[in-house]
């Protein structure tokens, strides 16, 4: 069983750039979140993709966004970086349902210079 | 608005001793609480989990223990190894949803 990949490990980027990061959900899991984790904090939720649609939404701004494909993959997005989006980003993968475990992967550091 | 407020931020143990991790919660909508463990580098992965309808849960070393008249939950990590140090996590979600809110973690360090 492959666990949740993601990809980049680690970006640089200026104000004003705009990146996007990857993520490959576990096999068999449809669900997969967001979450955005600065540093000597606790995640914080971003979005939540299903069957290729967003299902749930935390507090970020629109330049926030995203993408889930027909293998369950999803993709972030953020334009016009800000110093504040300097922090690790972690996607997780999960089965639909109540009370199924998300599994997270190891994340990406994002750095903005 | 912090939904889920965890204390201490940090915590210094002997090998052996008893680390004691403190959650508290405001939103009577959670119903399932889990604990992550993440060491540096790597994501969060899931300790234990227990719902408001247990009073007490046991995995291993890990015990959770759950308040639901106080909205309170505490992860004891019993005969505590130097292996045990690293951040934790305690977590809500609600069963209708699939977000889950993070507290602000504890740092863990068991000396030998």
């Amino acid at each position: 069983e492959t666990g949740v990949t993601q990809s980049p490990t680690h970006l640089i980027k200026t104000r004003g750039q705009q990146v996007t990061l990857r993520c490959s959900s576990q096999s068999g899991h449809n669900t997969v979140s967001w979450y955005q984790q600065a540093l000597g904090q606790g995640p914080q939720f971003i979005f939540q993709y299903y069957r290729e649609e967003e299902n749930g939404r935390g507090n970020f701004p629109p330049r926030f966004s995203g993408l889930q494909f027909p293998n369950y993959s999803s993709e972030l997005n953020v334009n016009a970086l800000e110093l504040d989006d300097s922090a690790l980003y972690l996607c997780a993968s999960s089965a639909r349902g109540p009370y199924n475990e998300q599994f997270f992967g190891p994340g990406t550091r994002l750095t903005v210079l | 608005q912090q939904q889920v407020k965890q204390s201490p931020q940090s915590l210094i143990v002997q090998k052996g001793g008893i680390p004691i991790i403190n959650c508290a919660y405001e939103n009577t909508a959670f119903d399932y609480f889990p604990w992550y463990q993440q060491f540096p580098g790597k994501g969060p992965a899931l300790l234990i989990a227990i719902r408001p309808d247990v009073s007490e849960k046991k995995e291993g070393r890990f015990t959770i223990s759950f308040n639901k008249s106080a909205k309170q939950f505490s992860l004891h990590i019993m005969d505590s190894q130097p292996g045990d140090s690293a951040t934790y996590f305690c977590a809500a979600r609600r069963a209708a949803g699939n977000k889950l809110t993070f507290g602000g973690g504890t740092r863990v360090l068991v000396k030998p």
